[in-house]
C-alpha cells in the first residue's frame, strides 16, 4: 500500500521568506505526484502535478516541485511567500499504472501561515 | 476550470436518522467519483469510489451499509449516512475524475454533525 508523509505539520513564514515544504512517499511502482492547497473555507485545488519527464514541475501562483525518484520524494517550493499563501499544502501520490482506479493517497497536510 | 459542487454544505442531523449528501460535476462527465473523510487538522481519507452504473468499491474498514454511494448518473454521485451516529461527525469531501485532464476535481465539502 501507498503511504505519504510530510514531516512539517505547521510552518509559519514571514512575507518574501522562501518556502520548501517536505513530501516522502513509499512506493516502489510507478507514481503519479500532486500537490493540492486548501485556502480557509474553500476546496481542494491542484497546485502541480508530475506524471514523467522533467522532474522539476512548475506550478500555478509561482510553486514548483522537484521530483527525486532515489529519494521517493516530491518537495515543494515557492521563492517567496505572500500572505496570501497561507493555506494548508496536501502532497498526494496515484498509482501511476492502469488498473490503480486513479485513486488518491493524501499525506497529512502541512499548514502554512505567512505573516505581513 | 472544471467545478464540481457538493450539497448540503451543512447538515445537522439526530442520532438515528439518515442524511443524503450529493456531488455533481457541474460542467463535465465523470464516470468515476470519490468520497473522502476528512477529521480536524487530518489528512483527506479515502471511502470509497463511486462508478457510475455499477456498485461502489469500498476501501477497508468503511461499513458499505452504513455509507450507502449511488452514482446514478455522469454528473451525481449520492452519499447517504444511514442510521447516523455521533462518531459520523465529520467533514465529507467528493470529487470527480476527469479523463481529459487526468485529475480528479474536488467539491467544497458537506460538514455533518450527528446530535
Amino acid at each position: 500500500a501507498q503511504s505519504v508523509s510530510q514531516h512539517n505539520h505547521h510552518v509559519i513564514l514571514s512575507e518574501a521568506a522562501s518556502l520548501e515544504l517536505g513530501c516522502n512517499y513509499s512506493y516502489g511502482g510507478t507514481v503519479n505526484l500532486f500537490w493540492y492547497v486548501q485556502y480557509p473555507g474553500q476546496h481542494l485545488q491542484l497546485l502541480l502535478k508530475y506524471f514523467s519527464g522533467d522532474p522539476l514541475v512548475k506550478g500555478i501562483k509561482g510553486f514548483e516541485a522537484e521530483f527525486i525518484k532515489s529519494k521517493f520524494s516530491f518537495n515543494l517550493r515557492k521563492p517567496s511567500v505572500q500572505w496570501s499563501d497561507t493555506a494548508e499544502y496536501f502532497c498526494a501520490v496515484m498509482d501511476g499504472l492502469t488498473g490503480g482506479g486513479n485513486k488518491l493517497t493524501f499525506g497529512t497536510g502541512t499548514q502554512l501561515k505567512v505573516e505581513l | 476550470g472544471a467545478v464540481v459542487s457538493q450539497h448540503p454544505s451543512r447538515v445537522i442531523c439526530k442520532s438515528g436518522t439518515s442524511v443524503k449528501i450529493e456531488c455533481r460535476s457541474l460542467d463535465f462527465q465523470a464516470t468515476t467519483m470519490f468520497w473522502y473523510r476528512q477529521f480536524p487538522k487530518q489528512s483527506l481519507m479515502l471511502m470509497a469510489t463511486s462508478n457510475e452504473g455499477s456498485k461502489a468499491t469500498y476501501e477497508q474498514g468503511v461499513e458499505k451499509d452504513k455509507f450507502l454511494i449511488n452514482h446514478a448518473s455522469l454528473t451525481l454521485s449520492t452519499l447517504t449516512v444511514t442510521s447516523a451516529h455521533p462518531e459520523d461527525s465529520s467533514f465529507y469531501i467528493c470529487s470527480a475524475w476527469r479523463d481529459i485532464a487526468y485529475e480528479q476535481y474536488f467539491g467544497p465539502g458537506t460538514r455533518l454533525t450527528v446530535t
